[in-house]
């Protein structure tokens, strides 16, 4: 079975910063690699996926995959207080209709 | 917009008495899952399904039952809920790509 470790597992940043959140996974096969954002109350939502090696850049998300190190990074530029959030780092398998495997997630605060 | 539609927000249940938590989604998405969230274990799938009438068994599903009677419609049934079942429960879909969309999850507490 997949298995997904985050580091660390939490974070606090000034706004402005960068928040750097780490995750490995178990699994070379895996396909590709998702972060979604959880805030308290409420269900988890997509952010952001990778499946080559390399990066990928969103807005103020860019996410580094290195699938020979089993390990992607999420990077949050110029964080702002409405980043405050559980990040949950998951991975899919060839099925990917059999659903996500997920990390217990690094929880972010960004201070004014 | 995706949306999933998840029922009761709250439930409080007895131990041995049967729980169902259900879940309905707009986003004519095919595949349909739950998983439950718990301090120390994360989000872990329980039952899943690739359409109506189909249920297939998660990474837990011990204790637990499915029921997908429509495209819309996705049940999670407890026949004799335990106090280890006091959860977050979320319901989620997809639709063939691998984005899940979240409904905003059932507190249940089995006393």
């Amino acid at each position: 079975q997949e298995k997904v470790q985050q580091s660390p597992e939490s974070l606090i940043v000034p706004e402005g910063a960068m928040s750097s959140l780490n995750c490995t996974f178990s699994n070379s096969a895996s396909q590709s690699i998702w972060w979604y954002q959880q805030h308290p109350g409420k269900g988890p939502e997509a952010l952001i996926s990778i499946f080559s090696n390399g990066n990928k850049k969103e807005g103020r998300l860019t996410v580094y995959l290195n699938r020979a190190s089993l390990h992607v990074s999420l990077h949050i530029r110029d964080s702002q207080p409405s980043d405050s959030a559980v990040y949950l780092c998951a991975v899919s398998m060839n099925n990917y209709a059999q659903g996500l495997t997920f990390g217990l997630g690094t929880r972010v605060s960004v201070f004014p | 917009e995706a949306a999933v539609t998840q029922s009761p927000r709250n439930k409080v249940a007895v131990t041995g008495g049967k729980v169902t938590l259900s879940c309905n989604q707009t986003n004519n998405h095919n595949n349909m899952y739950w998983y439950r969230q718990d301090t120390g274990h994360g989000l872990r799938l329980i039952h899943y399904s690739y359409g109506a009438g189909s249920t297939e068994k998660g990474d837990i599903p011990d204790g637990y039952k499915a029921s997908r009677p429509s495209q819309e419609n996705f049940s999670l049934i407890l026949e004799l809920a335990t106090p280890s079942q006091t959860s977050v429960y979320f319901c989620a879909s997809g639709g063939g790509a691998e984005t899940l969309y979240f409904g905003s999850g059932t507190r249940l507490t089995v006393l």
